[in-house]
C-alpha cells in the first residue's frame, strides 16, 4: 500500500445529509492536503495539515466543511447538511514535507454526488 | 502571498507536434521548487517534472522539458512529439523553501491532442 488511499471512491447522498470522506496518506508523510475539483475544473484548495502545526483552513468554503487528522495520519473531511453545489471530486494529497523538493502524491479522489 | 497563474484554460495540438503550456508565479523568495502535474481522464494526478529555482539548467524528462525564466518568474512546459496519451489537465505548482509552506497550484490547462 504505497499510495494515498481515499474512500469511498464514489458517494451518492441526499441533500441535507452529512458525509465523511476518508484519506489515508503515505506512511511518514507529514503534510496532507484536501482539494475540491468540480467537473472539468481546476483544484480548489480546502485545507492543509502539516505535522503538529495548526491546520490552514483558509480554503474551507463554509462552516459546513470541517476536517481533522488523527495521530498525524488518517484524515477525515466532513461535510454537514450537504447541498447540490457540494457535488464534486474531493482529492487528498500527502507529501514528505521535511524536504523542500518533495512533491505531493495524490489519491484517486472521492466523487461526491448530492441528489 | 505566492500565486501561480496559468493563463491558458485550454489548448490543442496536433499529434506529433510540439506544444508549450505557460505558467507564471509570484514570489519574493529566491529559493523554491516548481512542478508540473498531469491529470488524465482517469483522474490520477501524477508528477511530470520538477525544477529547483537555484538551478539554471532547465529540467528535462524524455519528451517533457521546461523553460524556467527566474527573473521573469515564468515556468513553461514544452511537450515534444505530442501523443494521444498526453491529453490531460496540466497543473503548474509552486512550493517555498520553508518546511511549513504548502504547495500552491495554478488553475490548470486542459490539453487536447488532435489525431
Amino acid at each position: 500500500g504505497a499510495g494515498v488511499s481515499q474512500s469511498p471512491s464514489n458517494k451518492v447522498t441526499e441533500k441535507g445529509k452529512d458525509v465523511e470522506l476518508r484519506c489515508d496518506p503515505i506512511s511518514g508523510h507529514t503534510a496532507l492536503y484536501w482539494y475540491r475539483q468540480s467537473l472539468g475544473q481546476g483544484l480548489e484548495f480546502l485545507i492543509y495539515f502539516q505535522g503538529n502545526s495548526a491546520p490552514d483552513k483558509s480554503g474551507l468554503p463554509s462552516d459546513r466543511f470541517s476536517a481533522e487528522r488523527t495521530g498525524g495520519s488518517v484524515s477525515t473531511l466532513t461535510i454537514q447538511r450537504t447541498q447540490q453545489e457540494d457535488s464534486a471530486v474531493y482529492l487528498c494529497a500527502s507529501s514528505r514535507q521535511a524536504q523542500m523538493n518533495t512533491e505531493a502524491f495524490f489519491g484517486q479522489g472521492t466523487r461526491l454526488t448530492v441528489v | 502571498a505566492q500565486t501561480v497563474t496559468q493563463s491558458q484554460p485550454e489548448m490543442s495540438v496536433q499529434e506529433a507536434e510540439t506544444v508549450t503550456l505557460s505558467c507564471t508565479y509570484d514570489t519574493s523568495e529566491s529559493d523554491y521548487y516548481l512542478f508540473w502535474y498531469k491529470q488524465p481522464p482517469s483522474r490520477q494526478m501524477i508528477l511530470v517534472i520538477r525544477q529547483e529555482a537555484y538551478k539554471q539548467q532547465n529540467a528535462t524528462e524524455n519528451r517533457f522539458s521546461v523553460n524556467f525564466q527566474k527573473a521573469a518568474k515564468s515556468f513553461s512546459l514544452k511537450i515534444s512529439d505530442s501523443q494521444l496519451g498526453d491529453a490531460a489537465m496540466y497543473f503548474c505548482a509552486y512550493k517555498g523553501r520553508d518546511r511549513d509552506d504548502k504547495i500552491i497550484f495554478g488553475k490548470g490547462t486542459r490539453l487536447h491532442i488532435l489525431p
